[in-house]
């Protein structure tokens, strides 16, 4: 079983829906949560901490299920601008050499 | 901010050729990190140095070597470029304080 698992879409679709990603983790011990943004041919960018009570920025809202070890992204009011590959990052510390980075969802919002 | 910078961005080997990718960072980071991006997988981390003097091996660092010059430079060396090292890299620095990674733009990576 690989250690970060995401399904990798791509998930298409209209601007202005809601869109919710999951990503699985297999290290019960993990302890750090992220999700970065990949744009096509870029470097990934953090987009969020993933923090145990849940965590709005904006738009966007993350989840962690500590028991299911998952963790979720939603967005909302999905824009133009929001198409890209987002990346689940999970670490067993805070110690950058330690975090596993799921392979990514791609999005594609349509006008 | 020029932030985290690589060169070259692109780059095509022969089997067998040698080259460094270079990376350089200005934010003053202790911690450095070079990965490796194919499709279809996540980022996989071929080696780490967590502060100028130190390097260590991650995930994947069979055919791989580095050095960390100074605070700011740390750089990946291919030997003998295989097929397989066909990839994009990326290299990223973290400040300690911070979980956040930083990353450069990346050099796609072509051995034929």
């Amino acid at each position: 079983r690989k250690e970060v698992e995401q399904d990798p879409g791509p998930f298409n679709v209209p601007e202005g829906a809601t869109v919710a990603f999951n990503c699985t983790y297999s290290n019960s011990a993990s302890q750090s949560f992220f999700w970065y943004r990949q744009d096509c041919r870029k470097e990934p960018k953090l987009l969020m901490s993933v923090y145990s009570s849940g965590n709005e920025d904006g738009r966007f809202t993350a989840q962690l299920n500590r028991a299911s070890q998952y963790i979720s992204l939603l967005i909302r009011d999905s824009k133009l601008s929001d198409s890209a590959t987002y990346l689940c990052v999970v670490g067993w510390d805070n110690y950058g050499q330690n975090f596993v980075f799921g392979p990514g969802t791609r999005l594609s919002v349509l006008p | 901010n020029a932030g985290v910078t690589q060169t070259p961005k692109f780059q095509v080997l022969k089997t067998g050729q040698s080259m460094t990718l270079q990376c350089a960072q200005d934010m003053n980071h202790n911690s450095m990190y070079w990965y490796r991006q194919d499709p279809g997988m996540g980022l996989r981390l071929i080696y780490y140095s967590a502060s100028e003097g130190t390097t260590d091996k991650g995930e994947v660092p069979n055919g791989y070597n580095v050095s960390r010059l100074n605070k700011r430079e740390f750089s990946l060396r291919l030997e003998s470029a295989a097929p397989s090292q066909t990839s994009v890299y990326f290299c990223a620095s973290r400040d300690g304080g911070s979980e956040k990674l930083f990353f450069g733009s990346g050099t796609q990576l072509s051995v034929l």
